[in-house]
């Protein structure tokens, strides 16, 4: 079982969609969460950070982290053809020192229709 | 947002070459800079953490001889592909640590290196 399981889609939704994407992990010492945004050919760029369970919203994108079920969400909403990218989670154990390191899901392929 | 670099953006070269791959936080101090490598429609896989002033810490796999990492000053770190095989084909990707509230890694824009 990998660490931090991301369904790839692809996923494909009409603009203006409310989009929900998704990471499972197997290892409970994982305490912060990421969701990045990778536009093909680029490096990843961050859109959400958070430690604790609960929800964090930033704009129209909201990030839920459920640790009981160490399952995380990224939900978009009004989504727009701009957002059309690979969405990566990423998780670590501690957020900095000596074994700082992130561990990332597969990423998703979201495409929003025009 | 902060920017790191990385030079070339693309490169091609033949079996048995090696490669310089450059990393650079163009307006912080990165102590601290990760290499990754990332196939087509596969996750970003952590090859090594490059330490300014000290050897790098490599991942299990990854062949510290092939994968030569040097993190010589506060802004910059390289990554040598030595004897490049086909195998080696990829999209490396660096990422240099900004110590803050959140210590966010920051991503280059990668390097798609192809070896004929």
């Amino acid at each position: 079982q990998k660490e931090v399981e991301q369904d790839p889609g692809p996923l494909s939704v009409p603009e203006g969609a409310i989009v929900s994407l998704n990471c499972t992990y197997s290892n409970s010492a994982f305490q912060y969460f990421m969701w990045y945004r990778q536009y093909s050919r680029k490096g990843p760029e961050l859109l959400m950070y958070t430690y604790s369970s609960g929800n964090k919203e930033d704009g129209r994108f909201t990030a839920q982290v459920d640790k009981s079920s160490k399952y995380i969400s990224l939900f978009i909403r009004d989504s727009q053809p701009s957002d059309s990218a690979t969405y990566l989670c990423a998780m670590s154990k501690n957020s900095g020192g000596s074994n700082y390191k992130l561990t990332f899901g597969k990423g998703t392929l979201l495409t929003v229709n025009p | 947002g902060a920017v790191v670099s990385q030079h070339p953006s693309r490169v091609i070269c033949k079996s048995g070459t090696s490669v310089k791959i450059e990393c650079r936080s163009l307006d912080f101090q990165a102590t601290t800079m990760f290499w990754y490598r990332q196939f087509p429609k596969q996750s970003l896989m952590l090859m090594a953490t490059s330490n300014e002033g000290s050897k790098a810490t490599y991942e299990q796999g990854v062949e510290k001889d092939k994968f030569l990492i040097n993190h010589a000053s506060l802004t910059l770190s390289t990554l040598t592909v030595t004897s490049a095989h086909p195998e080696d084909s990829s999209f490396y990707i660096c990422s240099a640590l900004h110590v803050s509230d959140y210590n966010e890694q920051f991503f280059g824009p990668g390097t798609r290196l192809t070896v004929l």
